[in-house]
Parts: C-alpha cells; structure tokens; sequence
C-alpha cells in the first residue's frame, strides 16, 4: 500500500529561525513529489514539484530535497516569518494511468515573533 | 503558476437541500479535477476523480448518489452535495491539472455547513 508519512506532525519555531520538514514515501514507481502550504480554510498551494532526476529544488525561502533511492524528501524553510505559519502537505504521484497521488498528514508549522 | 476558481467560498445551507460547487480551471485546460474533502486538522481526502466527457471515478466510501460530479468542460467541474446532512459540513476543494499526476492547482476550497 502506498504511503507517505510526514514529521514531525507539528513544529513551533520563532520568527528567523531555520526548520526542515520530512517526508517519507512507499509510493513506488514513483513519478513526482510536491510540497504544497496550506493556511487555514483556504486550498493548499505548490512549493515545489520534483522528478525522479532532480534532487534539489527552492523556491524562495523555501528548498526541496529528494531522495529517490531512500525515499525521502525534506522542506527547509530559511529565515522563518511569522506568514509561514501553516500546514506543510507532502503529495507523492505514481507513474502510470492507475497512479494515484498520496497524501501526507501534514505538518503544522507555527512561527511565534 | 496556474490559476483554479472555486465557488462559492463558503455556503450554508438547510438540512435536505442541495448545494453545488463549481470548480474552474481559469488558464488551462484540465483534462482531470479531484474533488476532496478535509475535515478539521486533518489531511485532504480524496472523494472521487472527474474526467472531461466521462463518469467521476469516486474512492471507495464515497456515495456517488449523494455527491454527484459533472466535468461537462475541459474548464469546469462540479460537485453537488444532494440532501444534504450536518454530517455533510466539511471544507471541500478542488484541483485540477493538465496532466493526470503532474503539477496539480487547487481551488481556495468551499466551507459548508449545514444546519
């Protein structure tokens, strides 16, 4: 069964401060892997989105790593504000027309001033 | 990066009605929309997969007679909640994206309650 697992499931950091997010996945064959935000009561929006070739990706403050021999994918996010405070979504795509995306449970991020 | 329209934003209605939520694709065409539920503190669960032309695939658990989907567009998509229960309440959001698995765009997300 596919799965993917995220840790920690919260984290509370003060404002410029570094944190890093983990994601592990059993989704295999494996065809992509997304960060997504989420703020509370609005729909999620894309980081990143990484290949199995690429194991690096940033998106401003925010840097995306994969691992597709370990399957694993960290989310680090530098010099933390206090607009960062959300829920972190890990989604792990399938390859193939019966792939289906998987979805971690989250981590909730607070950045406290 | 792309944009999904999702209306209405929020929406109360009375037990035993129905309620539809439209879902757009406002710069692209998506051959395939996800329809999801999220209750409160918890991750997105997957309802059911809306083709254009064709029959939603929906997730095992999921009454399809009580939440029907039409993709009657490569743009829109709905998802109407019929007869609607308390147990119904929940934050609902869509995605959609060109290609099935690839970079997905969701919606801003619909909170229903019903009363």
């Amino acid at each position: 069964k596919n799965q993917v697992e995220q840790s920690p499931q919260s984290l509370i950091i003060l404002e410029g401060k570094n944190c890093t997010l983990q994601c592990n996945y059993t989704v295999s064959p494996f065809s992509n892997l997304r960060w997504y935000k989420q703020d509370t009561g609005r729909g999620p929006v894309s980081l990143t989105i990484m290949t199995f070739s690429e194991n690096t990706k940033s998106n401003g403050r925010y840097t995306a790593t994969l691992d597709a021999d370990t399957k694993q994918s960290s989310l680090h996010i530098t010099a933390s504000q206090l607009s960062d405070s959300a829920s972190y979504i890990c989604v792990v795509s399938g390859r193939g027309n019966a792939g289906k995306s998987t979805f971690g449970d989250g981590t909730t991020l607070t950045v406290k001033p | 990066g792309a944009v999904v329209s999702q209306h209405p934003s929020w929406v109360i209605c009375k037990s035993g009605t129905s309620v539809k939520i439209e879902c757009r694709s406002l710069d692209f065409q998506a051959t395939t929309m996800f329809w999801y539920r999220q209750f409160p503190k918890q991750s997105l669960m997957l309802m059911a997969t809306s083709n254009e032309g064709s029959k939603a695939t929906y997730e095992q658990g999921v009454e399809k007679d009580k939440f029907l989907i039409n993709h009657a567009s490569l743009t829109l998509s709905t998802l109407t909640v019929t007869s609607a229960h308390p147990e119904d309440s929940s934050f609902y959001i869509c995605s959609a994206s060109q290609v099935l698995n690839t970079e997905a765009f969701f919606g801003q997300g619909t909170r229903l309650t019903v009363v």
